[in-house]
């Protein structure tokens, strides 16, 4: 199962674009990469998943390099409700349901 | 809401107690998940279940026993827990098992 690093914790202001890096340098071809967001007192929310080069929803884009040893979670302008814990996870159909959370990255966003 | 839903939200029970965590999804899912979230630790998958078949259970001590009666329903059900089995217990369903997961809100349990 490939394993994640991501920064323990982030600061950034209010209408700022903020880039998230996730290492995955074991990922495997059949792996994909997700995104989520955890707000306090809550589950975690799914943000967005991509398996190559760039993907882009309503939320955030995804960047993943040639050789998808990493990825970055891009969040356009971001408010004060973005404040939470983001997590990157890898994996895929043979992944028999096992993914593997780390500590995720706690993104601070001050006024 | 996000399609998932989790009862009760807070519970406190005694180290003698049973009790039930209640699951629910109406999203058509055909897997259904238990994690458990403590302090400082990051998410340990519990339980899985897919197509009402257990999956995994990942060495769970036995006062932890999950029950899935149908596809969209997942029960944990609980008996003479110890004070460090307090944490926040979430339920998730996916669509096979690399997808998005969609998690509930969760189950803040405190045993005392």
């Amino acid at each position: 199962l490939a394993k994640t690093t991501q920064p323990i914790s982030m600061d950034s202001y209010e209408g700022q674009e903020v880039n998230i890096t996730c290492s995955h340098n074991n990922i495997a071809t059949n792996d994909y990469i997700t995104w989520y967001q955890q707000l306090p007192s809550q589950g975690p929310r799914f943000i967005i998943q991509g398996y190559k080069t760039k993907v882009t929803n309503e939320v955030a884009s995804l960047f993943i390099p040639a050789d998808r040893k990493s990825s970055t979670l891009s969040l356009p302008r971001v408010s004060l409700s973005d404040t939470a814990v983001y997590y990157c996870l890898v994996g895929g159909m043979d992944s028999n349901y096992q993914l593997i959370w780390g500590a995720g990255t706690k993104l601070i966003i001050k006024p | 809401e996000t399609g998932v839903t989790q009862t009760p939200r807070h519970l406190v029970m005694g180290m003698t107690n049973k009790k039930s965590l209640k699951c629910e999804q109406h999203l058509g899912h055909n897997a259904m998940y238990w994690y458990k979230q403590s302090a400082k630790k990051p998410l340990e998958l519990m339980f899985v279940y897919s197509l009402e078949e257990r999956v995994e259970n990942n060495s769970v001590p036995s006062r932890f026993s999950p029950e899935c009666p149908n596809s969209s329903h997942l029960f944990l059900h609980l008996h003479t827990l110890q004070p460090e089995d307090s944490a926040l217990y979430l339920c998730a369903s996916s669509q096979d098992s690399y997808y998005g997961y969609t998690f509930g809100s969760g189950t803040r349990l405190t045993v005392v």
